[in-house]
């Protein structure tokens, strides 16, 4: 199983650009979030979705947006990006029913606005 | 608030020093409290989750157990590969599938 797969793994930015996190898991786990971590600080959640058609905010989702499709991908846009969204991307995946195992996290995508 | 807080922030051992980590939190009602190891360039990976007070989990040289109000990640004669940072994260009994994640215990183990 490839588990949860992120692209891209770096990307850099210019100010005002804009750019799709792709997120992809073959683990067929109904939950999925976007975190994201800074340095010094502990993952902060960005969005999370329960389910295809289900999104909703978490704790820092000002400048991203995010769709749920399908069960598998969970793709995180960034709009007009700023160099406060320089951060590594994480996207973790987790089932109602395996809760005890927590979440399996992607490999991450290092982004950096400039 | 929830609130989740690690210490030390580094912590630099010799091979075979044993030593604990240690996690503090405050939550309404704690589902529980989660263990993960993270490499650098690489995401967390899952070791253990603790349900309630007295609880106490091993794998290898780690053994987590859990209080009301903190847990401890206890590394018993540890090797250069058990080099990682560890994150600690509560999840809330009203708050779903959300975790609150602590900032990490980033641990070296030298030869």
């Amino acid at each position: 199983n490839a588990g949860v797969t992120q692209t891209p793994k770096f990307r850099i930015l210019k100010i005002g650009q804009s750019m799709t996190l792709q997120c992809a898991q073959d683990m067929n786990h109904n939950y999925m979030y976007w975190y994201r971590q800074d340095p010094g600080m502990g993952l902060k959640l960005i969005y999370y979705s329960v389910g295809a058609g289900i999104t909703d905010k978490g704790e820092v989702p000002n400048g991203y947006n995010v769709s749920r499709s399908t069960t598998e991908d969970f793709p995180l846009r960034l709009e007009l990006a700023a160099p406060s969204q320089t951060s590594v991307y994480f996207c973790a995946s987790s089932s109602l029913a395996a809760s005890n195992y927590g979440y399996t996290f992607g490999s991450g995508t290092r982004l950096t606005v400039v | 608030e929830d609130q989740v807080t690690q210490s030390p922030e580094a912590l630099r051992l010799q091979e075979g020093e044993s030593s604990s980590l240690n996690c503090s939190y405050t939550v309404s009602g704690l589902r529980g409290l989660f263990w993960y190891r993270q490499d650098p360039g690489k995401g967390p990976e899952f070791l253990f989750t603790l349900y309630s007070a007295g609880e106490e989990k091993e794998k290898e040289r780690l053994k987590a157990t859990l209080t009301k109000k903190e847990s401890f990640l206890h590394i018993t004669a540890p090797k250069p590969e058990d080099s990682a940072t560890y994150l600690c994260a509560v999840q809330e009994i009203n708050y779903g599938q959300n975790f609150v994640f602590g900032p990490g215990t980033r641990l070296s183990v030298l030869p």
